[in-house]
């Protein structure tokens, strides 16, 4: 699997738009980025995922450069309730094959929302 | 709530006890995993199941580990003679595979927490 580099930790005011960068140079032409969150104490939390297109959902909006080595996970207007770890995984799954599709979490961005 | 369920959420052991626990997936999902999550940590990768055959298992599962899924919906993960670096938080996702040339999205549950005095 590609490995993903992600800051420790960032801060976030209320209300605004919190933006968590992620980078993935060695990414393969068949890996999907996923981001997951976990809020203290619970389990992860499917957030969004994307090939080459830039994807928005209701929780999140994902940007993927054009190479495909980085990307950001937009959360538009962050709450308190958004405060958690972020991992960004590079999905390697070989799809034609059925492989499963393990998932590898590194040490995540800590997203701090404050008022 | 992402529909899969862990039981039971906190579990507090001896060293040299056993113990199980339970991992009831989205219905209708074929692929079951199993992470662990250590203090600090991302969780991970133990083992999956596609149905009811186990088809990948890390180095991580140590022979005192055994994950079965008898039917092909839940699953469980036993500990045999647990040992205090067993403490974690142990969690359970499903997927549905629908396919080649497609992705499957894990939905996580709750975990079951471990603790070994």
């Amino acid at each position: 699997d590609a490995k993903t580099t992600q800051p420790p930790s960032m801060d976030c005011a209320e209300g605004r738009a919190a933006n968590l960068p992620c980078n993935h140079s060695t990414i393969s032409g068949n890996e999907y980025v996923y981001w997951y969150r976990q809020i203290h104490s619970q389990g992860p939390q499917y957030i969004i995922h994307g090939l080459k297109n830039n994807e928005t959902n209701e929780m999140a909006s994902l940007i993927i450069t054009e190479d495909r080595k980085s990307s950001t996970l937009i959360l538009p207007h962050a709450t308190l309730r958004d405060t958690a770890v972020y991992y960004c995984i590079v999905n390697g799954a070989l799809i034609n094959t059925g492989t499963a599709s393990k998932l590898t979490f590194g040490t995540g961005t800590r997203l701090q929302v404050t008022l | 709530d992402t529909g899969v369920s862990q039981d039971p959420r906190h579990k507090i052991t001896k060293r040299g006890q056993n113990v199980t626990f339970r991992c009831d997936p989205i219905s209708e999902h074929n692929r079951l995993y199993w992470y662990r999550q250590t203090l600090g940590q991302g969780p991970e990768f133990l083992t999956y199941f596609q149905n009811e055959a186990q088809l990948e298992k890390s180095r991580l599962l140590s022979d005192r580990f055994s994950a079965e899924r008898p039917k092909g919906s839940f699953s469980t993960l036993e500990i045999q003679r647990t040992e205090q670096g067993d403490s974690a938080m142990y969690l359970c996702a499903s997927s549905l595979r629908r396919g080649t040339g497609r992705t499957d999205t894990q939905y996580f549950g709750p975990g079951t927490r471990l603790t070994v005095l």
